[in-house]
């Protein structure tokens, strides 16, 4: 059964520096996502993503963060100058239409020390 | 603010037992309704997509039911089982590409 992967599993970071989470959607899917949650609290929408552009971001989503979709299988979320509150684990997901079932990666744990 | 509300928070029922839960969210500019189920150390796994008022959806012991005049879905499980513990989140989304979450509910079955 086809899955979304990510990598890697678990990514610590120095404060400041760049982090890449990458995923790799479903071949034939056409919307992507990008999702967090913060221990302890609410799965938070950050940015989805289709046609090559991005569709809809949330105030989260500010210009520290970017999304790319470079080769046709890979989607990437990219940090710029990562913060303590950064930390948190990051999910992608991908759905074959808007609003259809939306499959999701196992996640990126990402720790910000 | 959209807010999107689940109740209980958690609950703990006995094998056998039928339960349900509540996801409550803004009744206007409604467009669907994402259920999921996510088990510790997994990712989530949709149930079900719920689009139009009225909608019940179903899968095995699991079923789903929508009102978007009022705004909420309900998520029922019969004769719950301990493969059934896991959290049940709900997500709104009004039109945009933006989903909001509920903050889940811990649902335990005990043996």
């Amino acid at each position: 059964e086809p899955e979304v992967t990510q990598t890697p599993s678990h990514q610590v970071t120095q404060m400041g520096q760049e982090v890449i989470l990458r995923c790799v959607p479903i071949s034939n899917h056409l919307y992507f996502y990008w999702y967090r949650q913060i221990l302890g609290q609410k799965v938070e929408f950050l940015v989805s993503f289709y046609n090559n552009e991005i569709s809809e971001k949330s105030e989260i989503f500010d210009d520290q963060f970017s999304v790319e979709r470079p080769d046709g299988s890979n989607f990437t979320l990219k940090i710029r100058s990562t913060k303590l509150e950064d930390s948190a684990m990051y999910f992608c997901a991908s759905s074959g239409w808007r609003d259809y079932e939306q499959y999701f990666g196992p996640g990126t744990r990402l720790t910000v020390t | 603010i959209l807010n999107v509300e689940q109740s209980p928070q958690s609950l703990h029922v006995q094998e056998g037992d039928s339960t349900n839960f509540t996801c409550s969210f803004p009744s206007s500019n409604f467009y669907a309704l994402h259920w999921y189920r996510w088990e510790t150390a997994k990712s989530p796994e949709a149930l079900f997509v719920m689009t139009l008022n009225g909608d019940e959806k179903k899968k095995g012991r699991i079923s789903a039911t929508l009102n978007t005049k009022e705004g909420y879905s309900y998520l029922y499980i019969k004769g719950s089982q301990p493969e059934d513990s896991a959290t049940y989140l709900c997500a709104f989304s009004s039109g945009t590409y933006k989903y909001i979450f509920g903050t889940g509910t811990r649902l335990k079955v005990l043996a």
